[in-house]
Order: structure tokens, then C-alpha cells, then sequence
């Protein structure tokens, strides 16, 4: 079966410092791997995936994962937080043959203080 | 640039109550799927249409029912509504075709269901 996990309920942060939140993944094969933000009463915003290629993945507002086979963990990133990155961070994962749904981890509220 | 609109954008029901949810995907998107959020929880898939057929399914009740149409856009019926129904209802779209599942999936803002 296929699963996402998000470690960590809540990260805190200081402005301007680097951010990481982690999000590890169980699947058959190799995975479609997604990370979307979601402001208080607002949808899911994309943030970036991991198809193939390259294990650093680059994506919107300065964040970034990267995308690591042998410890199946796909980590966001951010070098320097900033308070409007204070939001829910969810990790999803798409199999690649014959399913349509993302399985979405149980999201992590990333906290960043001035 | 052009987002998934879905309307209405907060539904308060009673009990035993239908209800329809509308979803506009982005323009020549071809594929809409449909997430359930309940509070503090993470999204849940329900169903998907890929050129206005059933592609996948997922934990959809008996009780609601979808579909895509010839313009692309999706309606959630949900009928006999229960009180654990009150959840926020997420559409997205993507632009699948060629893209063997590699496609990313654009959410729309939400309808927020209340059933009491």
C-alpha cells in the first residue's frame, strides 16, 4: 500500500533562518512525489514535484526538495524562512501506473517567527 | 493566470438534504478529480474523470454521485446528507493527456460544507 508520512506536526522557525520539512514515503516503484502549501481558507497551492532526473527539485517562492531514493524521503526546503511561509504543508505521492488519486501525508504546520 | 473555480464557496445543508457541488477547471484541462478534507485532516480522493469518463475511484460514498461534461466542468451530487459529510470539498484539474500520470493536479479554493 502506499503511504506518506510527515514526521512532524509543527516546525518553528525563525525568520531568516533555513527550513526543512520532512515527509517520507512508501510505495511500490518509483514514485510521483508532490509537495502543496495551503493558507487558512485557501486550496492547495503547488509547490513543486519530482518526476524524474535530478534529485534536487527547484519550485515556487524559493522552496526546493530533494528527492532521496535510499532513505525514501522527499525533505522541503528553504534556505531563509519568511513569517508569510507560516502555513500547512502537505507531502503527497502518486503511484505511477493506473491510479489518479494523491495519497497526501497529514501535513505539517510550518511556523516562522520575526 | 486562470485557476479551478468552484462554486458554491460555503453550503450549509441539513440532514437528509442533496446538495451539488460545481467545479470549472482550468481551460483545456482535460482531467478533474475530487478530495475531501475533513477538519484537521488531510485530503481524501473521491473520484476523477478523465475526458468526461470515470478514470478512478476512491472513497466515495453510495451517496454521491459525479460527473464530467461536454465543457469540461464537474458536479459532486451528494444526496442524504449526514453530519460527518461537512468537510471542505477540493476539485482540481490537469492537463493528463500524454503525460502518462506525470501531470500535476491544480486545486481550486474549496467548498466549504456545513451540514447540520
Amino acid at each position: 500500500a502506499q503511504s506518506v508520512a510527515q514526521p512532524e506536526d509543527q516546525v518553528n522557525v525563525a525568520e531568516g533562518n533555513p527550513l526543512t520539512v520532512k515527509c517520507t514515503y512508501s510505495v511500490s516503484g518509483n514514485p510521483y512525489l508532490f509537495w502543496y502549501v495551503q493558507y487558512p481558507n485557501r486550496g492547495l497551492q503547488f509547490l513543486l514535484k519530482y518526476i524524474t532526473g535530478d534529485n534536487l527539485v527547484k519550485g515556487s517562492y524559493g522552496f526546493e526538495a530533494e528527492f532521496n531514493k535510499s532513505q525514501t524521503s522527499f525533505h522541503l526546503k528553504k534556505p531563509s524562512a519568511l513569517v508569510s511561509d507560516s502555513a500547512l504543508y502537505f507531502c503527497a505521492v502518486r503511484g505511477r501506473y493506473n491510479t489518479d488519486k494523491l495519497i497526501f501525508g497529514t501535513g505539517t504546520r510550518l511556523q516562522v517567527f520575526p | 493566470a486562470a485557476g479551478v473555480i468552484q462554486s458554491p464557496r460555503h453550503l450549509i445543508k441539513e440532514k437528509r438534504e442533496t446538495a451539488t457541488l460545481k467545479c470549472y477547471p482550468i481551460p483545456r484541462h482535460d482531467t478533474v478529480y475530487w478530495y475531501q478534507q475533513g477538519p484537521g485532516q488531510d485530503p481524501q480522493f473521491l473520484i476523477s474523470f478523465y475526458e468526461k469518463m470515470q478514470s478512478d475511484k476512491g472513497s466515495i460514498p453510495d451517496r454521491f454521485s459525479a460527473q464530467q461534461f461536454s465543457d469540461y466542468h464537474s458536479e459532486l451530487n451528494m444526496s442524504s446528507l449526514e453530519l460527518g459529510d461537512s468537510a471542505l470539498y477540493f476539485c482540481a484539474s490537469s492537463d493528463r493527456q500524454g503525460r502518462g500520470g506525470t501531470d500535476t493536479q491544480y486545486f481550486g479554493p474549496g467548498t466549504r460544507l456545513t451540514v447540520l
